[in-house]
């Protein structure tokens, strides 16, 4: 079975620098999806960012980039110019594009932004 | 606007009652999902439906119960059997039958049992 592990329970980062979230991931499978998706106070998840496992390019939004080893499974998300709204807990997850397998997510990460 | 919604946000239940959650969505969405989020644990699956009338034992079913009659409803049951049912419960649904599209998310129940 797939599965997704967080090595940092926790992260703190002060306003404006930069943090790196880590995720790795065990899978036999050649093509997947992976995902970092954001848990801020209020609880509501949201999707911060997608790689397919297909495309060596690395997926960016605005202030979050990724850095996908494929050969390692790694797959760690850079948030750049952090701001106080980033603080939120970040889960990482997998999905594979075979079967219709829901996602697999990891224990999290609680990020912490220091003004 | 189009999303999840999940009602109550906060639920008290005496310990051996069974009790519903409820989850909507308007986002002709196919699949939804139903997640248990306790502390240090992240999101573990309790069920999952891709079409009406058809759902899925996620990794931690023992215990609940859903439905599938309209696309748009997925409830959750909690039953007595569930051992240690306090927790935050998550509704998620995805567009299509493919689990890799972007999943959303509703705001979530918080389930306590006194």
């Amino acid at each position: 079975a797939q599965t997704v592990t967080q090595s940092q329970p926790e992260m703190s980062v002060q306003e404006a620098e930069t943090v790196t979230l880590s995720c790795t991931y065990d899978t036999s499978e050649s093509d997947y999806y992976l995902f970092w998706y954001k848990q801020p106070p209020s609880r509501q998840m949201i999707l911060v960012i997608r790689q397919e496992a297909y495309k060596q390019q690395n997926a960016t939004e605005n202030r979050f980039s990724v850095n996908f080893q494929k050969a390692a499974k790694s797959f760690s998300l850079k948030i750049s110019d952090s701001q106080l709204g980033d603080a939120a807990m970040y889960f990482c997850a997998y999905s594979q594009r075979r079967g219709n397998t829901p996602l697999v997510f990891g224990k999290g990460t609680r990020l912490s932004v220091i003004a | 606007d189009g999303g999840i919604t999940q009602s109550p946000k906060y639920l008290f239940r005496k310990e051996g009652q069974n009790v519903t959650l409820s989850c909507e969505q308007n986002l002709n969405h196919d699949a939804m999902y139903w997640y248990r989020q306790d502390p240090g644990q992240g999101l573990r699956l309790i069920y999952y439906s891709q079409i009406v009338n058809d759902f899925q034992k996620g990794d931690i079913a023992e215990g609940y119960s859903v439905s599938r009659e309209k696309k748009e409803s997925f409830p959750l049951t909690v039953t007595s059997a569930q051992k240690n049912p306090t927790a935050f419960y998550l509704c998620a649904s995805t567009k299509g039958l493919v689990p890799y599209n972007e999943q959303f998310f509703g705001p979530g129940t918080r389930l306590t049992v006194l």
